[in-house]
């Protein structure tokens, strides 16, 4: 398995564009979680899906942040428009989640986001 | 809200040396996992405890869940270089298993050879 897949790897844009970062969990998995990592918050998790379906979308910092999982085999993570604020790294991961069993995380490599 | 309280923020240490990072959190956890992130890395997992007063093993590493469930430790005895990276806690609160692990802040670990 080539396991959690993320893309792009960096982006650098400027402030007020669109961004959207990408996601193919693990085939089999059926529970994906994205995550950003700062040095001043650490690793925050943003919103975190179960059969495609949101769960918990409280760690969305504001409107400006959009997730959707259209299949079980993707994920977008949209930001728009994008403030320099934002810049961190954008980490998708993917758990099988078997009823109320714990989710162990496979992390993808991330996206390294840089807004100006 | 819930949260997951982790120390030291850094540790250095001589090769050779031991290590222990601590992880509080301010709710009982059904469940806690550690992970390691090598710098400029992912985290990685390394282990998952779940019963109250566990202990388990992975070589020079140790990790231990408290009874109240709701503190968990990681040690790793004789450092080497290869343990360089920020180990994180992660825990899962409430009673039951709800799928939303929150991560501590990370201990940073250097080991100067």
């Amino acid at each position: 398995d080539a396991g959690v897949i993320q893309s792009p790897r960096h982006e650098v844009t400027e402030m007020g564009q669109e961004v959207t970062l990408r996601c193919k969990p693990i085939s089999g998995h059926n529970s994906l979680f994205w995550y950003r990592q700062t040095m001043m918050r650490g690793l925050e998790l943003l919103i975190y899906f179960n059969n495609n379906v949101p769960i918990d979308d409280s760690g969305m910092p504001e409107d400006r942040f959009s997730a959707k999982m259209p299949n079980a085999s993707f994920s977008t993570l949209k930001i728009q428009p994008s403030e320099p604020r934002d810049s961190a790294v954008y980490f998708c991961a993917s758990s099988l989640r078997a009823g109320a069993g714990a989710n162990v995380l496979t992390f993808g490599a991330g996206s390294r986001l840089t807004v100006l | 809200g819930q949260q997951v309280m982790q120390i030291p923020q850094y540790q250095h240490v001589q090769e050779g040396e031991d290590f222990t990072t601590y992880c509080n959190s301010s709710t009982t956890l059904s469940n806690i996992q550690w992970y390691k992130q090598r710098p400029g890395g992912h985290p990685v997992f390394l282990i998952q405890l779940v019963k109250s007063g566990e202990v388990k093993k992975q070589k020079r590493l140790t990790f231990q869940f408290g009874e109240a469930k709701k503190n968990s430790s990681l040690h790793i005895t004789a450092t080497q270089t290869t343990d360089v990276g920020t180990y994180f806690c992660a825990g899962d609160h409430g009673s039951s298993n709800t799928g939303k692990l929150i991560f501590g802040q990370g201990t940073t670990l250097q080991v100067k050879p």
